[in-house]
């Protein structure tokens, strides 16, 4: 069935560093691709998305890559800031318009002031 | 910012016992869902729901679980006897036109004793 493998399971970077989590996903017919940002006690927030038709998107000190054919994704933060420490997921959906989406079993990451 | 609500915050049931979960999705919103993430696990799709019809379900949604959207801002999840392995975090979801993104509720946690 449908999957998607996230790496690593927990990161712990310093203040200012760049943290990457990477994915990959099992479903060929997958072609959005959302990340989010869960604090604790809270529901999943999207961060930033990407969509099949483009490789790389970039938000501020955010930036998410795609490589269809390897069936690859990953995410990018830089300048870490303490604020920045939660759960990310990454997902794989076939589309937003009533699809499921899955999701990754989450990076805990953790930003050292 | 307009945003998903969920009600209750939190819920405990006794085993066998059925339970209502309460959402009022984005006002303008067409797309419906309802995910769950068991403590420390990653999150699950559960059933997406367009136009007064489940548009997808997954396996975990078994005859226990109906959803229904009894008027125009509810969207309601039913858990028919609840088993201790329901204790969960559910997540409604809500999104609109087909190209964009779901928003995420805060959640209901659900514990069945």
């Amino acid at each position: 069935g449908e999957n998607v493998e996230q790496h690593p399971s927990t990161l712990s970077v310093q203040e200012g560093d760049s943290a990457v989590i990477k994915c990959t996903y099992s479903d060929s017919a997958s072609n959005y691709f959302p990340w989010y940002k869960q604090e604790l006690g809270k529901g999943p927030q999207l961060i930033i998305d990407i969509r099949s038709n483009v490789g790389e998107k970039k938000d501020q000190r955010i930036a998410v890559t795609l490589n269809k054919t390897a069936k690859h994704f990953s995410l990018h933060i830089t300048e870490t800031q303490p604020e920045d420490s939660a759960v990310y997921f990454c997902a794989a959906s076939r589309g937003t318009g009533g699809f499921k989406t899955i999701f990754g079993a989450g990076t805990r990451l953790f930003v050292k002031a | 910012e307009p945003e998903v609500t969920q009600t209750p915050s939190h819920q405990v049931t006794q085993m066998g016992q059925e339970v209502i979960l309460r959402c009022v999705p984005i006002s303008n919103h067409l797309y419906f869902y309802w995910y769950r993430q068991i403590l420390g696990q990653k999150v699950e799709f559960l059933v997406s729901f367009y136009n007064n019809e489940i548009s997808e379900k997954s396996e975990i949604f078994d005859d226990q679980f109906s959803v229904e959207r009894p008027d125009g801002s509810n969207f309601t999840l039913k858990i028919r006897s609840t088993k201790l392995e329901d204790s969960a975090m559910y997540f409604c979801a809500s999104s609109g036109q087909t190209n964009t993104e779901a928003f995420f509720g805060q959640g209901t946690r659900l514990t069945v004793v």
